[in-house]
């Protein structure tokens, strides 16, 4: 079964630390990646994706991801974190539904990120 | 910003009453979802779209119905509520050209 896993439930840091949330995925094909992030009491915000090209991906807010085919692997960064970077981040997946050209986006559980002043 | 826009934002109503979460989005997107978000969880896709006249069902069963009428609006219909309904209702869409969902900034529903 195609799926998309963030290992972490929270992730804390001390402000100015560099950060990663991790995210793997379990899918066939060569899959589109995207980070959204959630702060409280809002919608998601696209972050990045990675779709084709170099495998460091950069984004809002200062974040970047790696792509890493061999280890099936799309891990958020930040090279120093800011208090307000605190929220919720979710790794998802853009696959196939069917053998058709319909296409659907596997979500991870979410992790809480806590950037610690 | 995305231009998508869920009104209520919250919403806490009575256990067998008739309700209807609205999304619109001025993009004119023909891709839109629906999703179920419990505090701190994943998303769960409950309906999507792909144009008017177009609805489908999601990943998880859901007792609610939608429909697409407009382009611009996709509203979630729960014809009575149940206490098992309370959630996060998240509405998102998305254009052809980018692979990027946009979201509105959800509904919190509460059934009593």
């Amino acid at each position: 079964a195609q799926s998309v896993a963030q290992p972490e439930d929270q992730v804390n840091v001390a402000e100015g630390n560099p950060l990663t949330v991790k995210c793997t995925y379990s899918v066939s094909g060569n899959p589109y990646l995207f980070w959204y992030v959630q702060y409280p009491n809002r919608g998601l915000q696209f972050l990045l994706k990675y779709i084709t090209g170099d495998n460091l991906v950069k984004g809002s807010y200062g974040f970047e991801a790696e792509f890493n085919k061999s280890q099936t692997s799309f891990h958020l960064k930040k090279p120093s974190a800011l208090v307000s970077d605190s929220a919720l981040y979710f790794c998802a997946v853009r696959v196939l539904v069917n053998a058709g050209n319909n296409r659907k986006l596997i979500w991870g559980l979410g992790t809480s990120l806590a950037v610690n002043p | 910003e995305a231009d998508i826009y869920q009104t209520p934002r919250y919403l806490v109503i009575g256990t067998g009453k008739k309700i209807t979460l609205e999304c619109s989005q001025t993009m004119g997107h023909d891709k839109m979802y629906w999703y179920q978000q419990d505090p701190g969880m994943e998303l769960h896709l409950i309906h999507y779209s792909y144009g008017v006249n177009s609805t489908e069902k999601g990943d998880l069963s859901s007792e609610s119905t939608v429909s697409r009428i407009r382009t611009e609006h996709f509203p979630l219909t729960l014809e009575s509520a149940r206490p098992s309904h309370t959630s996060q209702y998240l509405c998102a869409s998305r254009g052809r050209a980018k692979n990027i969902q946009y979201f509105g900034a959800g509904t919190r529903l509460s059934v009593l």
